[in-house]
């Protein structure tokens, strides 16, 4: 079973931030949270991961609470190429699974004009 | 460089027929996997493979075989086709870089209908 808990759907208005949460109450100590995104059917894409601290890069910013219990996808200004599914993800460190991801329903964004 | 590729785009079998997907990539990543995604659905992991010449089940790996023969190349195999496997099927792989974390490049996927 998926270890997360997202909202089935989002609106968001073209040019603004989208801001997707992400639930993740059990998870542990040495696993990560990332996530992708599958825009209409096309294989999923990766946007981001993080452990413990915040990170940003040129797609997104990821927020991560302070209990690690909870986290947020944030695209800072969302164009209409942005809608599809976002899958966040949790998982341990590839040594102990083998790198394998644990995808969700997701929840899909839809960007509007 | 094409990333990861996979063959054919569509395919509609009979049940009972057999057919091989084949998944390949130029990347030089030791790890490959082959997903499945049925309608409305997220994806659902069938076999990966950490290496050349291994080759490990996930979640729903019943009615299908994989080999890795060769580093670039993963193949998925169904030896007798039910109209359960229809599915899009996804291909990916990824490199381990330090720290134990890495990124899956998935492939444009394979339509795969049984009748």
């Amino acid at each position: 079973d998926a270890k997360t808990t997202q909202p089935p759907s989002m609106d968001c208005a073209e040019g603004r931030a989208a801001n997707l949460p992400c639930n993740h109450s059990t998870i542990s100590g040495n696993e990560y949270v990332y996530w992708y995104r599958q825009i209409h059917s096309q294989g999923p894409q990766y946007i981001i991961h993080g452990l413990k601290n915040n990170e940003t890069n040129e797609m997104a910013s990821l927020i991560i609470t302070e209990d690690r219990k909870s986290s947020t996808l944030i695209l800072p200004h969302a164009t209409l190429r942005d809608t599809a599914v976002y899958y966040c993800i949790v998982r341990p460190s590839i040594y102990n699974q083998g790198g394998k991801l644990i995808f969700g329903q997701g929840t899909e964004l839809s960007v509007k004009p | 460089n094409a990333g990861v590729t996979q063959t054919p785009k569509f395919r509609v079998l009979k049940t009972g027929q057999s057919m091989t997907l084949l998944c390949a990539q130029d990347m030089n990543h030791e790890y490959m996997y082959w997903y499945r995604q049925d309608p409305g659905m997220g994806l659902r992991l069938i076999h990966y493979s950490v290496g050349e010449g291994t080759t490990a089940k996930g979640e729903v790996p019943d009615g299908y075989n994989v080999s890795r023969l060769k580093k670039q190349n993963f193949l998925l195999g169904l030896e007798s086709a039910a109209p359960s496997q229809t599915s899009v099927y996804f291909c990916a792989s990824s490199y381990l870089p330090g720290g134990g974390t890495d990124t899956q490049y998935f492939g444009p996927g394979t339509r795969l209908t049984v009748l």
